[in-house]
């Protein structure tokens, strides 16, 4: 079965820095990766995913994310960050299972507080 | 488009209760899904659905139910709720890829407390 680990539980940045949320994955095979963004009280939302072909994936909102076979990673990344930024984002990735069905299979999730 | 929609958006039981968590998509989406998140645990799959008629069990299934009689919901059941079942639950639907499956969409969670 695949994994996924975000190494930083939280993240502090101050507004305006760049920052990287890292995410490696288990997986030595072809997968699909996902980051999806939680903001307070709310449901999660599709930032960038890498399917295939380049391995440097804009999103939203300024993110980019860079998938590393070799490293197995796919960081997530932000030249310069806002207030607005502060939420958990999640790294996930894909496992076929049955019937056609992929199962997202999820990090514990990254905490990024923007500072003024 | 609504997308994914899930009630109710808080919830509070006493042990031993039972309770439907409903979620409907207007996405035409084949394969429907319901996770839970718990505090440095991400989000675990509960149950799954790949049609109308057709669910099976995810990571973590004890103590809840599915049915998908329509392409449009997949309501959750508890059946006798316990506090370990306090959690925030997303339902997410997606479509099909390559043959198999697309970005899933999540709704906006039910919080759910068991006393």
């Amino acid at each position: 079965a695949q994994s996924v680990t975000q190494l930083d539980s939280q993240v502090p940045v101050f507004e305006e820095a760049p920052v990287e949320l890292r995410c490696n994955y288990s997986s030595s095979v072809s997968v699909y990766l996902f980051w999806y963004v939680q903001y307070p009280n709310q449901g999660l939302q599709l930032l960038l995913k890498y399917l295939s072909g380049s391995t440097l994936v804009k999103g939203i909102n300024g993110f980019e994310a860079e998938f590393n076979k070799s490293q197995t990673s796919f960081h997530l990344r932000k030249p310069s960050v806002h207030i607005s930024d502060t939420a958990e984002y999640f790294c996930a990735v894909s496992e076929r299972i049955s019937g056609g069905y992929n199962k997202l299979i999820f990090g514990a999730g990254t905490r990024l507080a923007v500072h003024p | 488009n609504a997308g994914v929609t899930q009630t109710p958006k808080f919830q509070v039981l006493k042990t031993g209760q039972s309770m439907t968590l409903q979620c409907a998509q207007d996405m035409n989406h084949e394969y429907m899904s319901w996770y839970r998140q718990d505090p440095g645990m991400g989000l675990r799959l509960i149950h799954y659905s790949v049609g109308a008629g057709i669910t099976d069990q995810g990571e973590v299934p004890n103590g809840y139910n599915v049915s998908r009689s329509t392409t449009e919901d997949f309501p959750l059941r508890l059946l006798s709720a316990a506090p370990s079942q306090t959690s925030v639950y997303f339902c997410a639907s997606s479509g099909v890829l390559a043959g198999g499956t697309d970005t899933q969409y999540f709704g906006p969670g039910t919080r759910l407390t068991v006393l």
